[in-house]
């Protein structure tokens, strides 16, 4: 099946420090959505991505759809200690299909004061 | 508004046995559906729903069923189970069509297999 591969699995930074994450896919994608989890907590919906190149930014998030929509990634700015979680993509593929959605595996951000 | 609801939220089964987990919204979503997570393994589809009446498999369907009798409702059966099954749940619908919209996800159900 389709997949999408999300890197780094953990990233460790201090307080203060810039953090990305990256996604890339082998085919094309329709759209990309990030989501946030935090500790314990259930996934949160931070944006979608649907045209080539498109980028989006909130406060310190800023999200980036590649030129040929197979890859994508998120960079925050000066990372505070609300930002801990995992960060996940999940991304549709051209002509939907019965799967929808497919999540890469995630990002943990761990931020040490 | 509630949006997505889960019961329970933990439980314990021993193999073999049986047992309902609970997805409700109050958003009038027409797609809904299941998925689990595991350490290291992301979200993975269940099953998932596009209406009333309409269900369809998802990525890991085995050991489980659905049925979608209203809008609202969308509970997910264990069959039988089995310590492979332990993982935390969690239901998400979304306005219409899997991938469009985004995902509203319930606060999941930590399910322990003995």
């Amino acid at each position: 099946g389709q997949q999408v591969m999300q890197i780094p699995q953990y990233q460790h930074v201090q307080e203060g420090e810039d953090f990305t994450t990256y996604c890339n896919s082998s085919t094309t994608l329709s759209n990309i959505q990030w989501y946030k989890q935090r500790p314990g907590g259930h996934p949160v919906f931070l944006i979608q991505l649907v045209k080539s190149g498109e980028v989006k930014k909130q406060k310190r998030l800023t999200f980036q759809f590649g030129e040929a929509k197979k890859n994508s990634s998120l960079h925050i700015t000066a990372t505070q200690t609300t930002d801990v979680g995992t960060y996940f993509c999940a991304g549709l593929y051209s002509g939907g299909g019965a799967d929808g959605l497919t999540f890469g595996k995630g990002t943990h951000l761990i931020i040490q004061p | 508004n509630a949006g997505v609801t889960q019961t329970p939220k933990f439980q314990v089964l021993k193999t073999g046995q049986s047992m309902t987990l609970q997805c409700a919204q109050d958003m009038n979503h027409e797609y809904m559906s299941w998925y689990r997570q595991d350490p290291g393994m992301g979200l993975r589809l269940i099953h998932y729903s596009v209406g009333a009446g309409i269900t369809d498999q998802g990525e890991v369907p085995n050991g489980y069923n659905v049925s979608r009798s209203t809008t609202e409702d969308f509970p997910l059966r264990l069959l039988s189970a089995a310590p492979s099954q332990t993982s935390v749940y969690f239901c998400a619908s979304s306005y219409s069509g899997q991938g469009y919209n985004e995902q509203f996800f319930g606060p999941g159900t930590r399910l322990t297999v003995l």
